[in-house]
C-alpha cells in the first residue's frame, strides 16, 4: 500500500515553454502533499505544500508564479513549471501524506526535468 | 526552525562490516526524524521513523537507529553491510510550523559504499 506514482518521469523541453509534472497517491487519499526539488548529487529541498481545495503554501525563496501547484483532488497534485529556463532542470520529488498516518510522508519516483 | 547535519559525505565500509552513518539535528520542538534510502533516479523509500516514545528504532532491511536527545543524534546503523545497501542515505527532521502539515528538512546526504 501507499503507492505515490509520478508522471512524467522524464521530460526535456526547450526553454521559454511550461511542463505539468503529475503526483498521484493510488492507493490513499492525501489532503496534503508536498513538492521537492533536488539537484545533482545535492539534498533535497522542499519547495510547498500542496493543500487540497485550497493554495499551496511556497517555501522562502520559491517563487510561486514560476512553480504553479494545484491540488484539485485527494489523489492528485500538479506542479506546473512556467516558461522553463535551463536552470530549472532539476529532480523533481513529491510526497503525499496519508490521512491516517499523518506522521509519514510516500514519496513518489521523481520526475527528472532537462531544459534545453 | 529545524536542521539536519549529516556526517560524511561518503562513507565506505566492507562487505559484513558494521555500518554506522551520523546524523545531528536541532530543532526548536520535539524532533520527528526519519532516514531515507534514495537508489539512483529514484524516489525515497523511508527505512524508520522516530516520533516518540522508545528510543531504539528499528527499520526496514535490518537498520536502526537510536535517538539521543542529549547528544542530538540520530544515527543510523546496520550490523553487518550488503553489497545492495549502497545507495544515498537521509537524515530528515520534520519542519514544524504550527499549521499541523509540514514537509521535511533533509540532510545533504550520505553515499554509503560497500567494498567486496
Amino acid at each position: 500500500g501507499a503507492v505515490v506514482s509520478q508522471h512524467p518521469s522524464r521530460v526535456i523541453c526547450k526553454s521559454g515553454t511550461s511542463v505539468k509534472i503529475e503526483c498521484r497517491s493510488l492507493d490513499f487519499q492525501a489532503t496534503t502533499m508536498f513538492w521537492y526539488r533536488q539537484f545533482p548529487k545535492k539534498s533535497l529541498m522542499l519547495m510547498a505544500t500542496s493543500n487540497e481545495g485550497s493554495k499551496a503554501t511556497y517555501e522562502q525563496g520559491v517563487e510561486k508564479d514560476k512553480f504553479l501547484i494545484n491540488h484539485a483532488s485527494l489523489t492528485l497534485s500538479t506542479l506546473t513549471v512556467t516558461s522553463a529556463h535551463p536552470e530549472d532542470s532539476s529532480f523533481y520529488i513529491c510526497s503525499a501524506r496519508d490521512l491516517r498516518q499523518p506522521y509519514e510522508q510516500y514519496f513518489g519516483p521523481g520526475t527528472r526535468l532537462t531544459v534545453t | 526552525a529545524q536542521s539536519v547535519t549529516q556526517l560524511g559525505s561518503h562513507v565506505s565500509v566492507s562487505e559484513g562490516a558494521l555500518v554506522l552513518l551520523r546524523c545531528n539535528y536541532s530543532s526548536s520542538v520535539p524532533p520527528y526524524l526519519f532516514w531515507y534510502v534514495q537508489y539512483p533516479n529514484q524516489g525515497l523509500q523511508l527505512l524508520l521513523k522516530y516520533t516518540t516514545g522508545a528510543t531504539l528504532v528499528k527499520g526496514i532491511n535490518g537498520f536502526e537507529a537510536e535517538f539521543k536527545k542529549s547528544e542530538t543524534s540520530f544515527h543510523l546503523t546496520k550490523p553487518s553491510a550488503h553489497m545492495s545497501d549502497a545507495a544515498e542515505y537521509f537524515c530528515a527532521v520534520r519542519k514544524y510550523s504550527g499549521g499541523g502539515a509540514d514537509g521535511l528538512t533533509f540532510g545533504k546526504g550520505t553515499h554509503l559504499i560497500i567494498q567486496p
